[in-house]
């Protein structure tokens, strides 16, 4: 069965630190999708990443980086130099495909507050 | 904008009453679409998954008559939470992909909260 780990329930840094969140996941497939997500207060849920599992190679975006490594199951985010703004809950998933779609399974979710 | 349309955004409504939510794919067409559910503080778990033009595919655990699940369009699935009471309160939030990009990832809706007095 297809798994994710996010074992740090809640994170608090205060602004400019930089922090990495945790993923670790499970599966037997050979071909699968990671994806991190923010949750702010609101509710509606923001797609940061979709990283396929045949390509290992790290990215950057602005602020936003992302570790992956399949030798180690685990596909860590990094926000450096954090703002306030980036306060939310942070969601990682791994998909599993479903008639041609992705239903998706998600970690518990780390609560990451920016203190000012 | 959003490609994936969610209403209500909120309900609150009393014991015994069955709430029907919309999920909508705009400018594309949706054969699969996929509800989830969210306590308050958890994570997102599936409930079932859409299929237009045939049963949904339910979860285990989920009850397939407390929810109710109509994909009749190809832009439109419904989920119908049938004589609510309080612990059916949680966060539902629907999603969609568009096969017309089948390298994009799914799309969400902006959930809706529903309240059950």
């Amino acid at each position: 069965a297809q798994k994710v780990t996010q074992a740090q329930t809640e994170i608090s840094v205060v602004e400019k630190e930089d922090v990495t969140l945790d993923c670790v996941y499970e599966t037997r497939d050979t071909t699968y999708y990671l994806f991190w997500y923010k949750q702010p207060p609101s509710g509606e849920l923001v797609f940061l990443i979709r990283r396929n599992s045949f390509d290992e190679q790290n990215e950057i975006s602005g602020r936003y980086s992302w570790n992956f490594q399949k030798s180690t199951s685990s596909f860590n985010f990094t926000i450096t130099a954090s703002q306030v703004v980036d306060s939310a809950v942070y969601f990682c998933a791994l998909s599993e495909e479903a008639q041609g779609a992705q239903k998706l399974v998600f970690g518990q979710g780390t609560r990451l507050t920016i203190n000012p | 904008g959003a490609v994936v349309s969610q209403h209500p955004s909120r309900v609150i409504c009393k014991s015994g009453t069955s709430v029907k939510i919309e999920c909508r794919s705009l400018d594309f067409q949706a054969t699969t679409m996929f509800w989830y559910r969210q306590f308050p503080k958890q994570s997102l778990m599936l409930m079932a998954t859409s299929n237009e033009g045939s049963k949904a595919t339910y979860e285990q655990g989920v009850e397939k008559d407390k929810f109710l699940i109509n994909h009749a369009s190809l832009t439109l699935s419904t989920l119908t939470v049938t004589s609510a009471h309080p612990e059916d309160s949680s966060f539902y939030i629907c999603s969609a992909r568009d096969p017309g990009f089948g390298n994009q990832p799914q799309h969400f809706g902006d959930g809706t909260r529903l309240s059950i007095l």
